[in-house]
């Protein structure tokens, strides 16, 4: 069945460092993927996605592209801040939306020191 | 635009009780709604999928007799945890696709409740 891989947090940076979240996944044919953030005692946000190979969708200084032949989905920021400080999920759907069941990773714990 | 409200956001019960956590979408109509639970550092699982009006459809795994799933509306889902045991601790967290609009193709989540069951 469909799966998502996340490195494991929690990852501790101080701010102006750059962010990497590696993220991989199995699925058969063509999936959307997709990355979440979550902020303490808030609900899941979508922070960007991607529908198709080399995709790159971006939001907020956040960049994540579709790579099929490494079957990976990164998340990159160049300088990270204290409030980049949340869980971020990756995710995947056969649909091309959010809308469709969600398969997640295990999630990973960012905090950004001053 | 888009905001879906979960409540309780916490909540503590004894073994045996039952719990309803409720799942609104406040400004759209949500024709599918979904069930997600999170155990301490896993990943979300997809518990079950309701449809407004029908039955939901749950997951491998997942008891449908425990987790009782009504999408009696367009804007509400609950989700009642049956005779909760400690076990059945853990965050649960649902979403829900907008109906129709520009945004017809998305799903927004709400904001979780912790489950403590003592």
């Amino acid at each position: 069945g469909d799966s998502v891989t996340q490195m494991e947090g929690p990852v501790t940076l101080s701010e102006e460092a750059f962010l990497t979240i590696n993220c991989t996944y199995t699925a058969t044919g063509y999936p959307s993927l997709f990355w979440y953030v979550q902020y303490p005692g808030e609900g899941l946000q979508l922070l960007l996605k991607a529908t198709k190979a080399d995709d790159k969708g971006s939001n907020k200084g956040f960049e994540a592209t579709y790579r099929k032949e490494t079957t990976s989905f990164h998340l990159e920021k160049g300088s990270v801040q204290v409030s980049d400080s949340a869980v971020y999920f990756c995710a995947l759907t056969r649909g091309e939306t959010s809308g469709s069941r969600l398969t997640f990773g295990e999630g990973t714990q960012l905090t950004v020191n001053p | 635009g888009a905001v879906v409200s979960q409540h309780p956001s916490r909540v503590i019960c004894k073994s045996g009780t039952s719990v309803k956590i409720e799942c609104r979408s406040l400004d759209f109509q949500a024709t599918t709604m979904f069930w997600y639970r999170q155990f301490p550092k896993q990943s979300l699982m997809l518990m079950a999928t309701s449809n407004e009006g029908s039955k939901a459809t749950y997951e491998q795994g997942v008891e449908k007799d425990k987790f009782l799933i009504n999408h009696a509306s367009l804007t509400l889902s609950t989700l009642t945890v049956t005779s909760a045991h400690p076990e059945d601790s853990s965050f649960y967290i649902c979403s829900a696709r907008v109906a129709s609009g520009p945004l017809n193709t998305e799903a927004f989540f709400g904001q979780g409740t912790r489950l403590t069951v003592v």
